[in-house]
């Protein structure tokens, strides 16, 4: 089955740029979502389509792909970005949803 | 502004089967979009269980081995989830959310999500 993977943690200070990985085979063809999850909270729709800042997302959230690899970078990391990040896409069938494990972002 | 709620018993016995309800409103169901159920275990990651659109063509992820079915009520504005034969690894927060997909797979994401509910799968 088709798989997502990414780093399980990050960790960054205050002010610093945090970047945060999400591969899978199928990338180059087919989209890329992030989502944002915090402690007892549902997830947030963050990134779609690869780069598109989601409604009310501040702009120090941006995504990019190159090849098999998307990246959510934050920028000027707060302490309030601290969450788990999540992407998504789809398999090369277009049909299949699936989640990458997450990454734990830790602000220090 | 579309704001989703799901609503279930929150234990069930194994073997049984799991069902819950997810209650729209702001939105019509019959509008369009796809309409999706995803869960999460405790402390894991998220996993995709199926989606539907309000013609009630439906589709379901693999892994479940055909346990999931999905409906859709677009005369009380709902959609719905059963999972059969449940065992201690269905126990998991499940949460529903609006469901966008467009052709040849250019967009498919999630947004609005439910605030969750906890199902806990236990004798």
């Amino acid at each position: 089955s088709y798989e997502l993977t990414q780093p399980p943690s990050v960790s960054v200070s205050p002010g610093q740029t945090a970047r945060i990985t999400c591969s899978g085979d199928a990338l180059p063809n087919q989209n890329a979502y992030w989502y944002q999850q915090k402690p007892g909270q549902a997830p947030v729709l963050v990134i779609y389509k690869d780069t598109e800042r989601a409604s009310g997302i501040p702009e120090r959230f941006s995504g990019s792909s190159s090849g098999t690899t998307v990246t959510l970078t934050i920028s000027g990391v707060q302490a309030e970005d601290e969450a788990d990040y999540y992407c998504q896409s789809v398999d090369s069938s277009g049909i299949f949803v699936v989640f990458g494990g997450g990454t734990k972002l830790t602000v220090l | 502004q579309v704001q989703l709620q799901e609503s279930g018993p929150g234990l069930v016995k194994p073997s049984e089967t799991l069902s819950l309800t997810c209650i729209v409103s702001g939105y019509s169901i019959s509008s369009g979009y796809h309409w999706g159920w995803i869960r999460q275990p405790p402390g894991k990651g998220l996993e995709w269980i199926g989606s539907i659109y309000h013609s009630g063509s439906s589709y379901n992820n693999p892994s479940l081995k055909s346990r999931a079915t999905i409906s859709v009520d677009t005369s009380n504005n709902q959609f719905s989830l059963k999972l059969s034969s449940v065992t201690a690894a269905d126990t998991a927060v499940y949460y529903c959310a609006r469901h966008r997909i467009a052709a040849a797979g250019t967009e498919n994401w999630f947004d609005p999500w439910g605030q969750g509910t906890l199902v806990t799968v236990s004798s």
